[in-house]
């Protein structure tokens, strides 16, 4: 069964700082992996996605994520926090006709 | 270009009351459909999900359930509302259980 973990329930970043939100999955066969993001009171936005592509995968908003096999990771970056990204950030794995969410990441920006 | 709506947006009922959310999606067909509850600082947790008309598969033994009375339609309901139905609901779609596509949500308060 495909599952994925979130280290750091809440992370916080200066403005201006590198955004670095944790991902790791299991899964038994290739993965497909996405990242979301939720502000408040809204549905959930696709960030990005990897479907067994390029490793590097460049989303909106300045995001990227690499997937790691070896590590089976999927981080979410972005070089530069914008206040406009404090929000809650969700990665998730394909399932058999479903994702399997993570617990979601609460990122805070600091002025 | 596909979208999804919900309704209402903002819910208070009584407990003991029933409940009818509604959700539909405009621009595709055949959709896998889904219903999530958001809890009070807690992650997404799938409720239901259907692949196809009156096809409705439980992920959580509660006191909800769900049914697709047509292809692009999926209703969330209630017979009896319990304080712990408070919640966020997101209603999502998606082909073929890849990428799902978030609707605005609805905010429910059960006192």
């Amino acid at each position: 069964a495909q599952s994925v973990t979130q280290l750091g329930s809440h992370v916080s970043v200066s403005e201006g700082a590198l955004v670095l939100l944790r991902c790791n999955y299991s899964s038994s066969v290739p993965p497909y992996l996405f990242w979301y993001v939720q502000y408040p009171n809204q549905g959930l936005q696709l960030l990005l996605k990897y479907t067994s592509a390029a490793t590097l995968v460049k989303g909106i908003n300045g995001f990227e994520a690499e997937f790691k096999k070896s590590e089976t990771s999927f981080h979410l970056t972005k070089p530069s926090a914008h206040m406009s990204d404090a929000a809650e950030y969700f990665c998730a794995v394909k399932g058999a006709q479903k994702l399997v969410f993570g617990q979601g990441t609460r990122l805070t920006i600091n002025p | 270009s596909q979208t999804i709506h919900q309704w209402p947006a903002t819910l208070v009922q009584p407990v003991g009351s029933p409940l009818s959310l509604e959700c539909t999606v405009e621009g595709t067909s055949n959709p896998n459909l889904y219903w999530y509850r958001q809890a009070a600082g807690r992650g997404l947790q799938l409720l239901f999900y259907s692949v196809g008309i009156g096809q409705i598969s439980s992920e959580v033994p509660q006191n909800l359930s769900a049914s697709r009375p047509q292809d692009r339609q999926f209703i969330l309901s209630s017979k009896k509302l319990l304080l712990s139905d408070s919640g966020f609901y997101l209603c999502a779609w998606s082909v073929v259980g890849e990428t799902q596509y978030f609707g605005p949500g609805t905010r429910l308060l059960v006192l």
